[in-house]
């Protein structure tokens, strides 16, 4: 089974400053897909970023980046130049190979000020 | 760019009714996911559908049931609705293919009194 572990509290961020996400995960899988999504107080589930298992190079998104350490199982999330609006709540979630079912963490609460 | 559209986005219901959700994927994604997300929680798998067969079947009640149809669009149906099944209810798209990336709709908020 897949799992997703998030265990940092939630976290204020000075605007313009970058902001680290973690994420580690445990799974059997060769082939799994890392994701994180965003979502505001709104509700709606925003993808931000993918990692593929084999993907060599940690993938980047305009202002986000995936730090990916395979061999330690861990998918962070960097915000760089934060933003009022990036405040949310982000999830980090991993698929299955083969059905694709996504297995979110707990979540990471980020609120930037000022 | 077109997303996913879900409807409605809210509901209230009261308990032992019925209710039908409806998800209109993103165009050429023909895989269908359906999550649930309790208050304060992460979201949980449902079910999903590919090329309107059910692909994989995760937590679902045996009250609850789905279908694809033809032009890919997805329906979740409820039946005997308890208070615990207040939720986000969200449907996702992606294209065929291992670890596709999954875009979500805005989801539909179930309200049971």
């Amino acid at each position: 089974a897949q799992k997703i572990t998030q265990t940092q509290p939630g976290m204020f961020v000075q605007e313009k400053e970058a902001v680290t996400l973690d994420c580690t995960y445990d799974t059997s899988d060769q082939s799994y897909g890392l994701f994180w999504y965003k979502q505001p107080s709104s509700g709606e589930m925003i993808f931000l970023i993918y990692q593929g298992s084999y993907d060599e190079q940690n993938a980047t998104e305009g202002r986000y980046s995936l730090n990916f350490q395979k061999a330690r199982k861990s998918a962070n999330l960097v915000i760089s130049a934060s933003q009022l609006g990036d405040s949310a709540m982000y999830f980090c979630a991993i698929s299955s190979y083969g059905n694709n079912r996504l297995a979110f963490g707990k979540g990471n609460q980020v609120v930037v000020i000022p | 760019a077109a997303g996913v559209i879900q409807s409605p986005r809210h509901l209230i219901k009261e308990k032992r009714e019925t209710a039908t959700l409806k998800c209109y994927p993103i165009p050429r994604h023909d895989t269908v996911y359906w999550y649930q997300q309790g208050p304060g929680q992460d979201p949980q798998f449902l079910i999903s559908f590919y090329e309107k067969m059910q692909s994989d079947k995760g937590s679902i009640p045996d009250r609850f049931s789905a279908q694809q149809f033809s032009d890919y669009h997805s329906e979740l149906n409820m039946s005997s609705l308890e208070l615990g099944d207040s939720a986000l209810y969200f449907c996702a798209s992606s294209l065929k293919g291992n670890n596709q990336p999954q875009h979500f709709g805005d989801g539909t908020r179930l309200s049971i009194l």
